[in-house]
């Protein structure tokens, strides 16, 4: 099992705001890293840090951390963000890299 | 823009060696900036870190795979490579290459590559 844990999925509809978490001990550590995924593609990275999103992805993007839990937020969520989610941070140890389950988002 | 691109055999078979190579582009993989990893997606499953490595040689392995995994790093071809050993069934997957930059609270991977299918069958 996955030292960071996430939902197996979650649903938004249209327009609306998503919330989607990732728990883990060593989050109260080190901040947490987000990706994208859709089916067939590679992974692109949305989030970093505490509220950090690289350059290219839109605003309704943003992150939130709070104790052992950091979150990816969608404000006015659109249909070409229906895909695979995944967090990533250290293990335990803080030497290891780890990635939660993944969180498969579907907007309505 | 850094691109990286990977390849390497699509089949392998079981209790050989898969090998697979990262070209990158467009930039060094000899900057001190940053790591370069390795890392695996099973069919339907979740990510898996493999690896990374570092211009200055130090590697750094997923616990679960360390017994099997190397990592090296060739600067005049602006490659870095993966060897894993003794492979099964389980070790079929789309393995991705991709540039980590690792701040020491915050790490990120990015850019990737597009992803390379590996089956290990006989």
């Amino acid at each position: 099992s996955s030292e960071l844990t996430q939902a197996p999925a979650v649903s938004v509809a249209l327009g609306q705001t998503v919330r989607i978490t990732c728990q883990g001990d060593s989050l109260r550590k080190y901040y947490a890293s987000w990706y994208q995924q859709k089916p067939g593609q590679a992974p692109v990275f949305v989030i970093y840090g505490k509220n950090n999103r690289p350059s290219g992805i839109p605003d309704r993007f943003s992150g939130s951390s709070s104790g052992d839990t950091v979150s990816l937020i969608i404000t006015g969520a659109q249909a070409e963000d229906e895909a695979e989610y995944y967090c990533s941070s250290r293990d335990s140890s803080g030497s290891h890299l780890v990635f939660g389950g993944g969180t498969k988002l579907t907007v309505l | 823009q850094v691109q990286l691109q990977e390849s390497g055999p699509g089949l392998v078979k079981p209790s050989q060696t898969l090998s697979l190579t990262c070209t990158v582009s467009g930039g060094s993989v000899s900057s001190e900036s940053y790591y370069w990893s390795w890392l695996r997606q099973p069919a339907g499953k979740g990510l898996e870190w493999i690896g990374r490595i570092h211009a200055s040689g130090s590697t750094n392995y997923n616990p679960s795979l360390q017994s099997r995994i190397a990592l090296s790093l060739d600067t005049s071809k602006s490659q870095f490579s993966l060897n894993l050993t003794s492979v099964t069934a389980a070790d079929t997957a789309v393995y991705y290459c991709a540039r980590l930059r690792d701040n020491w609270n915050v790490f990120w991977f990015d850019p990737w590559g597009l992803g390379t299918l590996v089956t290990v069958s006989s």
